[in-house]
């Protein structure tokens, strides 16, 4: 069975810093997806960045950026110039590509310091 | 706003009671999930539908839990005699994909707060 493993349950980022949370998961399939969604307090779930396994190059989007390793099975983000509408929390996702199931992570909190 | 709606937003409700929430999810996505959060934790799947079928059903889903997706649009969940362990954040998602966006991906809405006293 596929896990999806967030290692950091709280993390903390000064303003226009830079903070990257760490995902790991674990499968024995080739193709699948990779996801990180935030979800703001009180707020609804957003889908922020997204990975195709067989894609090596790294998705990008905005402030936001993957350092997908596939061999290590890791997959982390990392927000460039952090801003307070940055804190939230952030879950890691993953789904096989031809399955209908999404699996989360246990989530990481970021708070983000003025 | 993902363009998924859920109802209520918030529900109180008393041990033993009914209660059952809407989700309508994005109108061209054809299948739709439904998930439970508790504090601190991801979501947890329960069920999902594509179109009006319900194909999969986690053992989180015990018997007082009934799902339905009656047209293939809108979804309701149920849940029986409520306990106050049913107390938690219950999650719907439109999953397909966006125009001009390729890749599929679920896409949630705001989630109805159940607390049962």
């Amino acid at each position: 069975a596929q896990t999806v493993t967030q290692s950091q349950p709280e993390m903390s980022v000064q303003e226009a810093e830079t903070v990257t949370l760490s995902c790991t998961y674990d499968t024995s399939e080739s193709d699948y997806y990779l996801f990180w969604y935030k979800q703001p307090p009180s707020r609804q779930m957003i889908l922020v960045i997204r990975q195709e396994a067989y894609k090596q190059q790294n998705a990008t989007e905005n402030r936001f950026s993957v350092n997908f390793q596939k061999a290590a099975k890791s997959f982390s983000l990392k927000i460039s110039d952090s801003q307070l509408g940055d804190a939230a929390m952030y879950f890691c996702a993953y789904r096989s590509a031809g399955g209908f199931k999404t699996i989360f992570g246990a989530g990481t909190r970021l708070f983000v310091k003025a | 706003d993902t363009g998924v709606s859920q109802n209520p937003r918030h529900k109180i409700t008393k041990r033993g009671q009914n209660v059952t929430f809407r989700c309508d999810p994005i109108s061209e996505h054809n299948r739709l999930y439904w998930y439970r959060q508790t504090l601190g934790q991801g979501p947890e799947f329960l069920t999902y539908f594509q179109n009006e079928a319900q194909l999969e059903k986690s053992r989180l889903l015990s018997d007082r839990f009934s799902a339905e997706r009656p047209k293939g649009s809108f979804s309701t969940l149920e849940i029986q005699r409520t306990e106050q362990g049913d107390s938690a954040m219950y999650l719907c998602a439109s999953y397909g994909s966006l125009a001009g966006d390729p890749i599929a991906a679920q896409y949630f809405g705001p989630g109805t707060r159940l607390l049962v006293l």
